[in-house]
């Protein structure tokens, strides 16, 4: 197992599109976490599945915003209609249930 | 979870020890101390943990004062990979990670 693994790296898309985003946690963590970081400020949480359940979402994550984890094994991330204040980059982590998280290199969005 | 109080920046030079503060007055018994970092473009990464006592593992000792009022990250010998930014949150088993601004660490050859 190599970590948690996002995917794509970097994303650049125009205002108003929709993008969607992947992350692959490791394989035993049973918790999988979506986090996100402007420039200069600390990763803000946005939500949380344990397994394939959503327990918790932020006020942050507007309805324009939705997250799935299937099967409880990779989660996907979509924002639709995207506005440029949702440039940020988008940060995955995983953790067993009382554990440490594990962060992946998180997918990097610009919207022009 | 209780927030925690970090210098925004701090400088050391390369080989010496980097000692980071981080205050946390209104933590809770049932919440530890952890500590992560984060390098440029890359995600935060786990360094240390602890509840009352000291704790040390190959990267880092973390020195958690009597009254678990306050925490000190020490990089025994800091090398120029140590600079980023370190951040010390407080959370209780379970809940999760609330990050703030941290401690910008520039390590100085």
């Amino acid at each position: 197992d190599t970590g948690v693994s996002q995917n794509p790296r970097h994303k650049i898309t125009k205002r108003g599109q929709n993008v969607t985003f992947r992350c692959d946690p490791i394989s035993e963590h049973n918790r999988l976490y979506w986090y996100r970081q402007t420039l200069g400020q600390g990763p803000e949480f946005l939500t949380y599945f344990q397994n394939e359940a959503q327990l918790e979402k932020s006020r942050l994550l507007s309805d324009r915003f939705s997250a799935e984890r299937p099967k409880g094994s990779f989660s996907t991330l979509e924002i639709q209609r995207t506005e440029q204040g949702d440039s940020a980059m988008y940060l995955c982590a995983s953790s067993l249930e009382a554990g440490g998280y594990t962060f992946g290199s998180g997918t990097r969005l610009t919207v022009v | 979870d209780a927030k925690t109080t970090q210098p925004p920046s701090m400088d050391c030079a390369e080989g010496r020890a980097a000692n980071l503060p981080c205050n946390h007055s209104t933590i809770s018994g049932n919440e530890y101390v952890y500590w992560y970092r984060q390098i440029h473009s890359q995600g935060p990464q786990y360094i240390i943990h602890g509840l009352k006592n000291n704790e040390t593992n190959e990267m880092a000792s973390l020195i958690i004062t009597e009254d678990r009022k306050s925490s000190t990250l020490i990089l025994p010998h800091a090398t120029l990979r140590d600079t980023a930014v370190y951040y010390c949150i407080v959370r209780a088993t379970g809940n999760q990670f609330y990050f703030g601004t941290g401690t910008s660490l520039t390590v100085i050859p």
